[in-house]
């Protein structure tokens, strides 16, 4: 079983678009992370959750949001797509903040 | 600004090679460090970690890394590598003065010509 999953694993849509990429794990752990990977594969956190509750909310625009409904899940929508956006977004989970993070595989998002 | 360096962006070796990765980092106070590896087309996948006790780590698939707490230093070794173990090698610190976030490195893409 996949320990952290999301989908899509591919998404290509337009700009000016609203998606959704979701996140779910079945680790057990409390936290969860939405990483950024751009094209020269440089990750930066954007969000973390710990039991449903927002800790980290990197320098992010707003049109991005994410929703945790429980600890197992963390969704990320986002408004208005734009060229930029094009990248790959990874969720991630850990049993605490300094634990080792599970990785999910990653969504391709292509802005066109 | 706090960040966490790799030195190398690109490495190109030889199978039977042996591999160095360096990584170092600006944070004061406690930290944990990791390496993680991505191979192509994958997830982030952990190779190993540093919390506390020997500075000297053992991982998976045969790599180390040292942590150098005076040269705030975290490299990783393999002393002979793989064709296999051609990926993107990340390394990664969380630190308590960051709010515990997880810092990553810029990457090292190392490609082993079998």
């Amino acid at each position: 079983d996949t320990a952290v999953s999301q989908t899509p694993k591919y998404l290509v849509t337009q700009m000016g678009n609203d998606k959704s990429i979701k996140c779910e794990q079945n680790l057990g752990h409390d936290t969860m992370y939405w990483y950024k990977q751009d094209s020269k594969k440089f990750l930066k956190i954007m969000f973390s959750y710990n039991n449903k509750e927002l800790i980290i909310n990197e320098t992010v625009p707003n049109r991005f949001s994410p929703k945790s409904p429980d600890k197992a899940h963390l969704n990320l929508h986002i408004n208005s797509l734009e060229l930029g956006d094009s990248a790959v977004y990874f969720c991630a989970s850990s049993q605490a903040e300094s634990q080792p993070q599970h990785f999910g595989d990653g969504t391709r998002l292509s802005i066109l | 600004a706090q960040s966490v360096s790799q030195h190398n962006h690109h490495v190109i070796l030889s199978e039977a090679a042996s591999l160095e990765l360096g990584c170092n980092y600006s944070y004061g106070g406690t930290v944990n460090l990791f390496w993680y590896v991505q191979y192509p087309g994958q997830h982030l996948q952990l190779l190993l970690k540093y919390f506390s006790g020997d500075p000297l780590v053992k991982g998976i698939k045969g790599f180390e890394a040292e942590f150098i707490k005076s040269k705030f230093s975290f490299n990783l070794r393999k002393p002979s590598v793989q064709w296999s173990d051609t990926a993107e090698y990340f390394c990664a610190v969380n630190a308590r003065t960051a709010g515990n976030k997880l810092t990553f490195g810029g990457g090292t893409r190392v490609l082993v010509k079998p």
